[in-house]
């Protein structure tokens, strides 16, 4: 167990929808990253929150957004859902030798 | 977009063999790493290597990293059934604080009992 927890474990959604990921992070660490795993692939980066700011962001269009919060938990927003962007969705926290700790996943399908 | 590749996409051996996975990479890195995903779950992180060291051993796991070349290599010992799973190296390029990584595509490792 790695202590990064995230909700729900498993999400519907239809396309043209919104949704919010929600991810916990180890306790102590401030950096928190997502990162976006369609099946059969490595994750990609999708951006990254450290003290409540956004501090670096992959190749995702601007319907990707987050939040992090001042206990450092932090929500991946997607809007107008897309087919492609069904996947598992990883939230991690960084540790002090810049290991990253992954939470289970939120696996979404976009119908 | 995927910086490291792994080799092989998948691994099948039997219990008690070693396993040999490696990963190339296009750019300079800080560190490189090794992750392991069973099932499409999270991933656990196994090892992380510097990119001023060459070689590093935790329990059953040896990782080596040559910058010249641009590869990483992940030895596992005496394997068991329990190691079944996805083995991912990912790369950090940023030496400041949090570690965005690049992941490359996999080796899918099956022990068979």
């Amino acid at each position: 167990e790695t202590g990064v927890t995230q909700s729900p474990t498993h999400l519907i959604k239809t396309r043209g929808q919104q949704v919010t990921l929600r991810c916990s992070s180890q306790s102590g660490h401030n950096t928190v990253s997502w990162y976006q795993q369609a099946l059969g692939q490595g994750p990609q980066f999708i951006f990254q929150y450290y003290r409540e700011e956004e501090n670096g962001r992959g190749n995702f269009p601007p319907r990707f957004s987050g939040l992090q919060f001042p206990n450092y938990s932090s929500e991946l927003n997607v809007n107008a859902l897309e087919l492609d962007d069904s996947a598992l969705y990883l939230c991690a926290s960084t540790g002090g030798r810049n290991e990253q700790y992954f939470g289970p996943g939120t696996r979404l399908t976009v119908t | 977009s995927q910086q490291g590749e792994e080799d092989p996409q998948a691994l099948s051996i039997q219990e008690g063999e070693n396993a040999t996975m490696n990963c190339s990479y296009k750019t300079s890195i800080n560190n490189l790493q090794w992750y392991r995903q069973n099932s499409g779950r999270g991933l656990v992180h196994l090892i992380l290597i510097r990119s001023n060291e060459r070689e590093k051993h935790s329990g059953r796991l040896r990782v080596t990293l040559d910058t010249s070349k641009k590869s990483s290599s992940l030895l596992i010992t005496a394997s068991r059934a329990a190691d079944t799973a996805s083995y991912f190296c990912a790369t950090d390029e940023d030496e400041t604080s949090g570690s965005r990584l690049t992941f490359g595509e996999g080796t899918q490792l099956t022990v068979n009992p």
